[in-house]
């Protein structure tokens, strides 16, 4: 059974640029949480979704960021005119339901310049 | 909000030693879940070890154990016959259990733990 996928693993973009980010969950899993983590720091939740819904996105910035989780394909985490500030690792995890532990994909660093 | 507090944010531990890691938490909630994860250079996190708060046997898994002591509010990790592979950021997480919270993880700021041969 595979992992939690991401891709890409490594992202560059420019200020003002556009970032996808890509999440395939475990297989049976639909559950998809997104957590940001920079640098020194533990990793803060941004926002949970379940097949083509958005469960709790409290911890998304008002701006520029947005999620979902279609009914087919990856879930995609999308940042808008990127600033240096967004250069972080982005992690997704994904769980079979609400309450069981959460698995983690390997990351993807943005680096914006 | 939860919080999650890792006092050390470096520690060593000669290999084959045995070396435990802090971590307490805040909540006012009875019912929970605690987590360690483990973050090599790779920067993948993986599982090492689960706790239910309304269990009161410590958790093991292989040479990791901890010490759940729920009134302290306390999770410890032991890693025992500590091994070169172990080196990695240790971060303690927390995860409510209840029906309308327990979306998210409210991890520590991670203890780096070093292996010396």
């Amino acid at each position: 059974n595979a992992g939690v996928m991401q891709n890409p693993r490594h992202l560059v973009r420019r200020r003002g640029q556009e970032a996808r980010l890509r999440c395939s969950p475990m297989k049976g899993h639909s559950h998809v949480y997104w957590y940001r983590q920079l640098p020194e720091e533990g990793l803060k939740f941004m926002v949970y979704l379940q097949k083509e819904n958005i469960i709790d996105e409290s911890g998304m910035p008002k701006e520029r960021f947005s999620a979902e989780f279609p009914k087919e394909g990856p879930s995609i985490l999308r940042i808008q005119q990127v600033v240096r500030g967004d250069s972080a690792a982005y992690f997704c995890a994904s769980s079979p339901n609400r309450v069981d532990t959460q698995y983690f994909g390997p990351g993807t660093r943005l680096t914006v310049l | 909000a939860q919080t999650v507090t890792q006092s050390q944010p470096e520690m060593s531990v000669q290999e084959a030693e045995t070396v435990t890691l802090s971590c307490t938490y805040d909540t006012s909630e009875s019912d929970y879940y605690l987590f360690w994860y483990k973050q090599p250079p790779s920067r993948q996190m993986i599982l090492v070890i689960r706790q239910e708060a309304y269990k009161q046997q410590n958790a093991t898994e292989n040479r990791f154990s901890v010490n759940f002591q729920k009134a302290a509010k306390s999770f410890s990790l032991k890693i025992s016959d500590s091994q070169l592979g172990d080196a990695a950021m240790y971060f303690c997480a927390y995860r409510s259990a209840g029906a309308n919270t327990g979306n998210q993880f409210y991890f520590g700021t991670g203890t780096s733990l070093t292996v010396i041969p």
